[in-house]
């Protein structure tokens, strides 16, 4: 079974600094791997998706995340932060099952706080 | 697109009760994936339709709990005998199809008393 491990529970930047969250996942095949951000009383946004070629990745907001096969890692990026920022941060992997489910697996979440 | 949307967003319920929570995809979408979310925890997967054919439900999914899409276009999910732990943010999200991302709704909050 796939899992997702975010080992940063909250992680605080100021604003204008560089960001790097990270995400893990174990998946026996080649993995669809998404992160997702979730603000106070929101759905789910999808910033960004990887499902093969090229393993750096561009998004919506100025975020990038990069697939690491030798480390199974999708680490998500961005340059410099903004106070709009601030919001929870999920990974996740989708896994194809019987009759086409492509559920999606997410990690625990990481809560990122912005600081002037 | 006009967006996934629930209803209600909120709901307050005693324990026992028991409660019922509507989605509607966006419409052209043949997928449709509840999920659950508890406190300081990412969505779990509970549930998969694709047209009105419920095809997969994860062994979260108590007898309790009983979901539909009749004609393949919104969906319900139902809970009887709502307990104390089935408090959590419940999901729905909709997809075009393979590979394709899943669009998510706001969620209904539901708090069992």
């Amino acid at each position: 079974a796939q899992s997702v491990t975010q080992p940063d529970i909250h992680i605080t930047v100021s604003e204008g600094a560089s960001l790097e969250l990270r995400c893990n996942y174990s998946y026996g095949a080649t993995p669809y791997l998404f992160w997702y951000v979730q603000s106070p009383g929101q759905g789910l946004q999808l910033l960004l998706k990887y499902f093969s070629g090229d393993t750096l990745v561009q998004g919506i907001k100025g975020f990038e995340a990069e697939f690491k096969r030798s480390q199974s890692s999708f680490n998500l990026r961005k340059p410099s932060v903004h106070w709009s920022d601030a919001a929870e941060y999920f990974c996740a992997v989708g896994a194809r099952s019987n009759f086409g489910n492509e559920k999606l697996t997410f990690g625990t979440g990481t809560r990122l706080t912005i600081i002037p | 697109d006009t967006g996934v949307s629930q209803d209600p967003r909120h709901k307050i319920t005693k324990r026992g009760q028991n409660v019922t929570f509507r989605c509607d995809p966006i419409s052209e979408h043949n997928r449709l994936y509840w999920y659950r979310q508890t406190l300081g925890q990412g969505p779990e997967f509970l549930t998969y339709f694709q047209n009105e054919a419920q095809l997969e439900k994860s062994r979260l999914l108590s007898d309790r709990f009983s979901a539909e899409r009749p004609k393949g276009s919104f969906s319900t999910l139902e809970i009887q005998r709502t307990e104390q732990g089935d408090s959590a943010m419940y999901l729905c999200a909709s997809s075009r199809g393979t590979l394709y991302e899943q669009y998510f709704g706001p969620g209904t909050r539901l708090t069992v008393t």
